[in-house]
């Protein structure tokens, strides 16, 4: 079945260490995007790409940093210099208009 | 640039009310509209969507209308029961972002016996 993986499911680090988040797809969609969710925030657009090796900033670029150098995978990386890395992150992709998919989501925790 | 604004919960309402989650936007041309829902513990799951105005769009007793007029897309419910406790997500799409959705900041929904 086609679907979103993102792996770990929790993840654990250091302050001051980069961190990479997982996502693969397998539904030959063209776009995907990353999402922040904080209690009380809602989802709030990190990155998106829309075809391979092409991508752009969201809402809340800043400290993170995305790849996309084949149409399944988009892994983002979590900086050091994002100053509040700790939250539930949720990778998703569509066709270019409609029909989005959700993975599961990462949550990370720096401590 | 989008922006989406929904009421703040919580929510609570008892079995059998009636539900409106109030959801307006701002957005440039013609967006597409949504909502989502997260159950306990759940990923995110589209509920609904319109992608023009007046359309109205239906899933499991929950409705809402695409009302460009008022800029708003408002989901009711005639019934509520216990299952729909969920935080629930407005959202749009169009081309100003890539078609990537801004979400509203959720309405949590605790419905009791």
């Amino acid at each position: 079945d086609g679907g979103i993986t993102q792996s770990p499911k929790y993840l654990f680090r250091k302050e001051g260490q980069n961190v990479t988040l997982s996502c693969e797809q397998n539904l030959n969609h063209d776009a995907m995007y990353w999402y922040r969710q904080d209690p009380g925030q809602g989802l709030r657009l990190i990155y998106y790409s829309q075809i391979v090796n092409d991508f752009q900033k969201g809402d809340i670029a800043e400290g993170y940093s995305v790849s996309r150098e084949k149409k399944e995978s988009f892994p983002l990386t979590v900086t050091s210099a994002q100053k509040n890395p700790t939250a539930f992150y949720l990778c998703a992709s569509s066709l270019t208009v409609g029909g989005y998919t959700f993975g599961s989501g990462t949550r990370l925790t720096v401590v | 640039g989008n922006s989406v604004t929904q009421m703040e919960g919580p929510v609570t309402l008892s079995e059998e009310a009636f539900l409106t989650i109030n959801c307006t936007y701002t957005a440039t041309g013609y967006p597409s509209l949504f909502w989502y829902v997260q159950y306990p513990g759940e990923g995110l799951q589209l509920l609904l969507k319109a992608t023009k105005a007046d359309d109205k769009g239906s899933n499991k007793g929950f409705e809402a209308t695409y009302r460009k007029e008022t800029t708003s897309f408002h989901l009711e419910k005639g019934s509520v029961q216990v299952s729909d406790s969920a935080v629930y997500f407005c959202a749009l799409s169009n081309s100003n972002s890539g078609y990537a959705l801004n979400f509203g900041k959720g309405t949590s929904l605790l419905v009791t016996p």
